[in-house]
């Protein structure tokens, strides 16, 4: 599997935009990329996920860029239950190779 | 609808001890896989287990086993433990089955925190 780079800590003020990067410059043509999140200590949350285009759901939108070697989470309006530490993996779909292989992820700090 | 179960929630076990962790997918997935988190560090994989079988494998010993039932739930076992084995264990449950949707996404149990003293 790829692997990923992100920064290791990131502040946001509560209501504005988080935008956390992720660098995934090895990723291959059939490799998904995926964000999780961890509330301290608890079990990582799903998040989002894409393969070329941009997504959005009801928590975040992905950007992916067109070359695919890296891509931003946005928490469009950051509130303090967003603190967590970001983890943005590349995985493959479809076969039995689907194990994830997770970095140090980022550490949001939402501040009121 | 239930998502992933992991019991129990904590553990304490002493060196060279036994222990095994459970886990119960969620409703429809039939694939587990196993991760070690240890503190301030990201999930490290342990192994995948699919159609009661072992599929994949990360940079584990065979000190760590595991096991999958018909009903898709899962246990993971490891032996003779040593302090550094003192993680927060996770359990994440997809389905191979319906390959190719979005049930491929891994959904991640609570954890069993383990202690060895």
């Amino acid at each position: 599997d790829a692997k990923t780079t992100q920064p290791p800590s990131m502040d946001c003020a509560e209501g504005r935009a988080a935008n956390l990067p992720c660098n995934h410059s090895t990723i291959s043509g059939n490799e998904y990329v995926y964000w999780y999140r961890q509330i301290h200590s608890q079990g990582p949350q799903y998040i989002i996920h894409g393969l070329k285009n941009n997504e959005t759901n009801e928590m975040a939108s992905l950007i992916i860029t067109e070359d695919r070697k890296s891509s931003t989470l946005i928490l469009p309006h950051a509130t303090l239950r967003d603190t967590a530490v970001y983890y943005c993996i590349v995985r493959l779909h479809n076969t039995n190779a689907g194990k994830s292989t997770f970095g140090d992820g980022t550490t949001l700090t939402v501040k009121p | 609808d239930a998502g992933v179960t992991q019991s129990p929630t904590h553990l304490i076990k002493t060196r060279g001890q036994q222990v095994t962790l459970r886990c119960s997918p969620k409703s429809g997935h039939d694939t587990v896989s196993w991760y070690q988190q240890a503190l301030g560090q990201g999930p490290q994989f342990i192994f995948q287990y699919y159609e009661e079988e072992e599929r994949q494998r990360g940079n584990f010993p065979d000190r760590f086993s595991g096991h999958q039932f018909p009903n898709y739930s899962s246990e993971l076992n490891v032996n003779a433990l040593l302090l550094g084995d003192s993680a927060l264990y996770l359990c994440a449950s997809s389905s191979l089955l319906l390959a190719g949707s979005d049930q491929e996404t891994q959904y991640f149990g609570p954890g069993t925190r383990l202690l060895v003293l």
